[in-house]
């Protein structure tokens, strides 16, 4: 079975500054998809950004961007100029080639200090 | 954009209830979750349907079924509630491909006494 690891369970960054929340996974597959969900307070988690696993490009989303290491089956987030809204518990989430639903990590708390 | 509703936001119930949540999309998505989220613990699948009437069991079926007679519909059903159901549960929609961004629900906080 795959498992997706947030080692960090809370994270503090001034606003402005840059921030890397950490993600590993395990899997025997080739073919995946990983990706990073926001979940403001209160609010509907919304996906932030996706990579598939066959792609060596990291992918991006303005301010934020993945670090994908697939042979050390990393996938970090980096939030770049963070700002108040960037405010949310941040969740690692890992799909494979089987037909099933994602599997979470336990998530990240990040914390915008202004 | 998409919308995911849930019936309720919050729910009490008490110990051996019958208890329905509710779940609608409006994009005419093929894909349809029901997870479970626990401080802690991050989200776990309960259950998840790829077509009207279909149903696969996730990671944590046990004392819970789903109902799916309509593609927009997702129900998931708690046929004797327990306390240690309670918990946050999260809807979640994909398009096609079951590798397709997932847009979810406002959540149901679900408290079982």
């Amino acid at each position: 079975a795959q498992t997706v690891t947030q080692s960090q369970p809370e994270m503090s960054v001034q606003e402005a500054e840059t921030v890397t929340l950490s993600c590993t996974y395990d899997t025997s597959e080739s073919d995946y998809y990983l990706f990073w969900y926001k979940q403001p307070p209160s609010r509907q988690m919304i996906l932030v950004i996706r990579q598939e696993a066959y792609k060596q490009q990291n992918a991006t989303e303005n301010r934020f961007s993945v670090n994908f290491q697939k042979a050390a089956k990393s996938f970090s987030l980096k939030i770049s100029d963070s700002q108040l809204g960037d405010a949310a518990m941040y969740f690692c989430a890992y799909i494979g080639g089987g037909a099933d639903g994602l599997t979470f990590g336990k998530g990240t708390h990040l914390i915008i200090q202004p | 954009d998409v919308k995911v509703t849930q019936s309720s936001r919050y729910l009490v119930k008490r110990t051996g209830e019958k208890v329905f949540l509710e779940c609608v999309q409006d994009m005419d998505h093929e894909n349809m979750f029901w997870y479970r989220q626990d401080p802690g613990l991050g989200l776990r699948l309960i259950y998840f349907s790829y077509d009207v009437k279909m149903k696969e069991k996730g990671d944590i079926p046990e004392g819970y079924s789903v109902s799916r007679e309509k593609k927009e519909r997702f129900s998931l059903i708690l046929e004797s509630a327990s306390t240690n159901q309670t918990s946050m549960y999260l809807c979640a929609s994909s398009f096609l491909g079951h590798r397709d961004e997932q847009y979810f629900g406002p959540g149901t906080r679900l408290t079982v006494t």
